[in-house]
């Protein structure tokens, strides 16, 4: 079974320009995480979506970072336009359905530093 | 809302020694508890995980955790460090009642001394 791709892994930008991050997770997964690493620190949700709804999005600064998942598969993160605290890994997980202990899945992650 | 503790940010054995990696959770009602690792450049690959089924939870790697509500604790333990376990390790809890949203804490680094 496939696991979680990601793409990039890695950008490299400047403040001020825009960026955008791919997640597709494993197959028949309903449920799609994305997190933010910042160094040192464990991850943090920023949106979590169930099929192509948006379940949680209360940790996403709506003002810069956006993210949609269309057809209820894969996703796209988008930062427009970015800030140097936005440097960080960019975690997108999958979960096959939305209780609480199930696992959540991880793919290798976007790590993206702001200059 | 959930929390975890994470004591020790650093953590240095040597090789073969007993590894413990210490997580405390803040909840009224037990919730579920993980265990994942990251080796460099990578996802979070689980270790084990609690839910409601035997306290003491076995994973991968030789790795197992214990459930103590008394201590409101799940602190991942291996007899037996090896080499490959350097690695940064992170608990997270996910609260029963309100979805399947997980808190991370904020990691141990494991170094494993030759």
């Amino acid at each position: 079974e496939a696991g979680v791709a990601q793409s990039p892994r890695y950008k490299i930008i400047e403040k001020r320009q825009s960026v955008a991050f791919w997640c597709n997770p494993i197959s028949g997964h309903a449920t799609l995480y994305w997190y933010q690493q910042i160094l040192g620190q464990g991850p943090k949700l920023l949106i979590q979506f169930q099929n192509n709804g948006v379940v949680d999005d209360s940790q996403l600064p709506k003002d810069r970072f956006s993210a949609e998942r269309l057809k209820g598969v894969d996703s796209t993160l988008k930062i427009q336009p970015a800030k140097l605290e936005d440097s960080a890994v960019y975690l997108c997980a999958s979960s096959p359905f939305g209780s609480p202990n199930n696992e959540q899945f991880f793919g290798p992650g976007t790590r993206l530093t702001v200059l | 809302a959930q929390s975890v503790t994470q004591l020790g940010s650093h953590v240095s054995v040597s090789e073969g020694a007993l590894v413990l990696l210490r997580c405390n959770y803040s909840s009224s009602v037990p919730p579920y508890l993980f265990w994942y690792v990251q080796y460099p450049n990578q996802g979070l690959q689980l270790l084990l995980k609690y839910t409601s089924a035997a306290t003491l939870v076995k994973g991968i790697n030789g790795f197992e955790a214990e459930f103590k509500k008394s201590e409101t604790s799940f602190h991942l333990t291996k007899p037996s460090a090896h080499m490959s376990d350097a690695a940064e390790y992170f608990c997270a809890v996910s609260d029963r009642n309100t979805g399947n949203q997980f808190y991370f804490g904020t990691g141990t680094s494991l170094t494993v001394i030759p």
